[in-house]
């Protein structure tokens, strides 16, 4: 696709349910990357894929995050037994060239998860 | 542990106003330092900034990098309404993931 796609926009679920989150990259780019944005935070880092290799997954807050990604494409970040706290924008980028090598990547439009 | 400051946290000007937003870093490796613009949801790219002393330009912004004491400002010069946004700055590191500031809202006013 022309940019990177995440779907869904918006998501409302109820506390201790588990939530899905969809990224199609740009075709083509190896590296994906999940950052999550709380109200007023800064970006915070995730989980990074790079082609084949074992993901990056310093970032995860706890065990009730997960993420996978298939066939090198699409990547989905699961979040198992939601808390209030996991309300944030979560953003996926994906970037044509491994992590420390021009790091010019290109965000989604994000996911607002509401936790009630 | 890497860090990524960014001042001021938040800025009101009025339209035509010059504004500098500053970010200072210290991370334990350098490759390069970015700056993005959030409107909405997603940051939008602006700059990448790997050498000192080397002004990047883009129409009204532009952007500078002092290796040495470890800030890049970014410029916006003749601001308009379209400018107000949270500006993101991101220091990436070698073999580590980007470390993004916690961004400078500015608010411009017509």
């Amino acid at each position: 696709g022309a940019g990177v796609s995440q779907s869904p926009s918006n998501k409302v679920t109820e506390k201790g349910k588990d939530v899905e989150l969809r990224c199609d990259p740009i075709s083509g780019h190896t590296a994906l990357y999940w950052y999550r944005q709380s109200l007023g935070q800064g970006l915070e880092f995730l989980i990074y894929f790079q082609g084949n290799s074992a993901p990056d997954k310093s970032g995860l807050p706890s065990d009730r995050f997960s993420a996978e990604r298939t066939g090198g494409s699409v990547s989905t970040l699961t979040i198992q037994r939601t808390q209030q706290e996991d309300s944030a924008v979560y953003l996926c980028a994906s970037s044509p060239n491994p992590r420390g090598l021009g790091n010019t990547i290109y965000f989604g439009e994000g996911s607002w998860l509401t936790v009630v | 542990e890497d860090k990524v400051v960014q001042s001021p946290l938040s800025l009101v000007v009025h339209e035509g106003d010059t504004v500098t937003l500053n970010c200072s870093y210290e991370v334990t490796n350098f490759r390069s330092l970015l700056w993005y613009k959030q409107e909405k949801k997603a940051p939008t790219f602006l700059f990448m900034l790997t050498s000192s002393g080397i002004e990047k330009k883009s129409g009204r912004l532009s952007s500078i990098l002092d290796k040495k004491e470890l800030f890049s400002i970014l410029n916006i010069t003749a601001t308009q309404t379209g400018d107000s946004a949270v500006y993101l700055c991101a220091v990436s590191p070698n073999n580590n993931d980007m470390r993004f500031g916690a961004g400078t809202r500015l608010t411009v006013k017509p």
